[in-house]
């Protein structure tokens, strides 16, 4: 199986800061030059919300402050400018072949 | 606007069975692929099973194999999970997803509210 860890387990940053996740995979999730990587985002009492899939395409209706990047095993999710509104739990998750694994989220709150 | 609809959660006994059901709308369900995913109180999220939208194809978490049967039933654009011999450890919230295509390694864009599972005695 895939192991998915997150780092770090929780964050907090100030409104308008920077805020940047990682996700690194126990193996590479690239193939056919496609990442096989997403982060949904999860709010308290919410399923969670497809943010980026292919590791580095934004959902469509998902503000332009949210990005992903990065390839192979290792990634990152950068909220540019943080928003009340983005404090939330994060995960990242592989689907690049079955089981699919989740990391462990990221707690996201505001200093 | 796409929807999807859990039912079918709530308290069971250790040994006992539920299905939980998936009513989907707002697509072409059939040519989708589905998949549950859980999260227990608290924790984080889990996947379970998953049904292919082209070929049929099924999948399942090794701690539920054997145990869960997923099925589909296009012609109600219901997805199911029969969930046997349950354990207090598979206590969650059941979450059904749609995969943006019928391949099944596609990513989920969609989810359900969820239902809530309770394996107690």
């Amino acid at each position: 199986d895939i192991v998915m860890t997150q780092s770090p387990d929780s964050l907090a940053a100030s409104l308008g800061e920077r805020a940047t996740i990682n996700c690194k995979s126990s193996q590479s999730v690239l193939s056919n030059n496609k990442n096989y990587l997403t982060w949904y985002q999860q709010k308290p009492g919410q399923p969670p919300k497809l943010l980026i899939y292919w590791a580095s395409t934004r959902e469509s209706g998902v503000p332009d402050r949210f990005s992903g990047s990065g390839s192979g095993t290792d990634f990152t999710l950068t909220i540019s400018s943080l928003l009340a509104e983005d404090v939330a739990v994060y995960y990242c998750q592989h689907y690049y072949s079955t089981p699919w694994t989740f990391g462990q989220g990221t707690k996201v709150e505001i200093k | 606007e796409v929807q999807l609809l859990e039912s079918g959660g709530g308290l069971v006994q250790p040994g006992g069975s539920l299905r939980l059901s998936c009513a989907a709308s707002g697509f072409t369900f059939s040519s989708y692929a589905m998949t549950w995913v859980r999260q227990a109180p608290g924790k984080g999220l889990e996947w379970v099973s998953g049904f292919s939208g082209t070929g049929g194809s099924t999948y399942y978490a090794d701690s539920v194999k054997g145990r869960f049967t997923i099925s589909r039933d296009n012609s109600k654009n219901t997805l199911y999970l029969q969930m046997n011999s349950l354990r207090a450890e598979d206590t969650a919230v059941y979450y059904c997803a749609k995969g943006q295509g019928g391949y099944y390694y596609s990513p989920t864009d969609n989810w359900g509210q969820g239902t809530l599972v309770t394996v107690s005695s």
